[in-house]
């Protein structure tokens, strides 16, 4: 498996702005994504984050509200823009070494929005 | 796109017993079937998983079945511990796409 690591662990943000999540993993790795879960709900799937390419959205997500950046292929970042306290959440990236392979999550991000 | 059910929503067993949850998924393009543990403030932890080719895996006391025919799975815990208790999601995917989850299922084991 990878060691995967998300900055900021938590952050409590006023409605308006914008917070970045970053997710870095110790070796590279062919995919990565993004997901959300609210409290006390299963994970949602944000978008699918491409090396080198856009990022691939799911319904109810838009690149201006959750822009993502994957530079190489042990880094990303999800921002969350112009936040509401309805984006309060845990964001988590996962990675897979490989296409078959097994999908491990990173820590989360726990975000309030006030 | 895929579509993955899972019951209960909620488990209570004694400990020793045995907790069984199932899963249905609606895509039978889908062939990786893991289940994540995810206790309370941690990260879902990955406890095992099968793909389509197998029809029973087994670790210890954890132990997942899969029906391609009738598209459900399900996770067998036998001699449940009071540790065992925790969230428990089922996940559904194709290689190289994103795993859609179960609303997972909130399991107690009581001493």
């Amino acid at each position: 498996s990878a060691v995967i690591s998300q900055k900021p662990s938590r952050d409590i943000c006023q409605r308006g702005t914008s917070l970045t999540i970053q997710c870095q993993v110790d070796s590279q790795v062919t995919m990565m994504f993004w997901y959300r879960q609210q409290p006390g709900q299963s994970l949602t799937l944000i978008a699918t984050a491409n090396q080198g390419s856009e990022a691939t959205y799911e319904s109810g997500f838009v690149i201006d509200k959750f822009p993502i950046s994957r530079p190489n292929l042990t880094f990303s970042t999800l921002t969350v823009s112009n936040m509401s306290p309805e984006d309060s959440s845990i964001y988590l990236c996962s990675v897979g070494l490989s296409t078959v392979d097994t999908q491990y999550f990173g820590p989360g991000t726990r975000l309030t929005v006030l | 796109g895929e579509n993955v059910e899972q019951h209960p929503s909620t488990l209570s067993v004694q400990e020793g017993d045995s907790a069984v949850i199932k899963c249905t998924y609606s895509d039978s393009a889908s062939n990786y079937f893991p289940w994540y543990k995810q206790e309370l403030g941690k990260r879902p932890q990955l406890i095992i998983d099968i793909r389509s080719n197998v029809g029973e895996k087994k670790d210890q006391r954890i132990a997942v079945t899969l029906n391609k025919t009738a598209k459900h799975f399900s996770l067998h815990i036998t001699e449940t511990q009071p540790e065992d208790s925790a969230v428990y999601f089922c996940a559904a995917s194709s290689p190289g796409y994103a795993l859609n989850f179960g609303k997972g299922t909130s399991l107690l084991v009581t001493p």
